[in-house]
């Protein structure tokens, strides 16, 4: 069955640091993955997915179909970063996506 | 913006009482989902709809489940007797389509609390 694991529940850098949130999915056809974001008393929001190979608010993800997985990284973290993550995947362009049990991120001054 | 709208934010329930909860997707969105939160626990797709009919459900949508869009602009989700373990949060999503680039569209939320 497909499946997505983030292995962290809470990760806490301090502000400057480099951050790196962990997203490994199990699927043997071509996965669609994206990353979600809330903010606190925010909505879900979309914040990459990996067809766009884009950069969003200093994130990048890279989806590594040898490893399964699609870890988000951000190289200076920042206080606005503060969020709860979650890393979603979408199969064989079905409707729903599968989610991660989310990893809430806080950054520290 | 436009954004995806929920009512109410927060209703709270006897178990065995009905409950139906509102959304209003994003005007020009021809795929609309339902999904729930259990607290603590991950985010689970629970129905699609497109073009007045369920596209995909999962096995958490089962009888007790319904799905609506009476009025062209609502998108309604109502569970006909509540039991304890449909207490979560529900999200409402839509989206153009189902490209890669379409983007599902959250709204904020009703908390359901079944006593």
């Amino acid at each position: 069955a497909q499946r997505v694991t983030q292995p962290e529940k809470l990760l806490s850098v301090f502000k400057g640091a480099p951050v790196e949130l962990k997203c490994n999915y199990s699927y043997s056809g071509s996965p669609e993955l994206f990353w979600y974001v809330q903010y606190s008393r925010q909505r879900l929001q979309l914040l990459l997915r990996h067809i766009s190979r884009e950069s969003i608010k200093g994130f990048t993800a890279d989806l590594n179909k040898g490893e399964t997985s699609f870890h988000l990284k951000k190289p200076f973290a920042q206080e606005e970063d503060s969020a709860m993550y979650y890393c979603a995947l979408r199969v064989d362009s079905n409707y729903q996506l599968i989610w991660g049990a989310g990893t809430k991120l806080i950054i520290k001054p | 913006e436009p954004e995806v709208t929920q009512t109410p934010s927060h209703q709270v329930t006897q178990m065995g009482q009905e409950v139906i909860l509102r959304c209003v997707p994003i005007s020009n969105h021809l795929y609309f989902y339902w999904y729930r939160q259990i607290l603590g626990q991950k985010v689970e797709f629970l129905v699609s709809f497109y073009n007045n009919e369920i596209s995909e459900k999962s096995e958490i949508f089962d009888d007790q489940f319904s799905v609506e869009r009476p009025d062209g602009s609502n998108f309604t989700l109502k569970i006909r007797s509540t039991k304890l373990e449909d207490s979560a949060m529900y999200f409402c999503a839509s989206s153009v389509g189902l490209t890669q680039r379409d983007t599902q569209y959250f709204g904020p939320g009703t908390r359901l609390t079944v006593l």
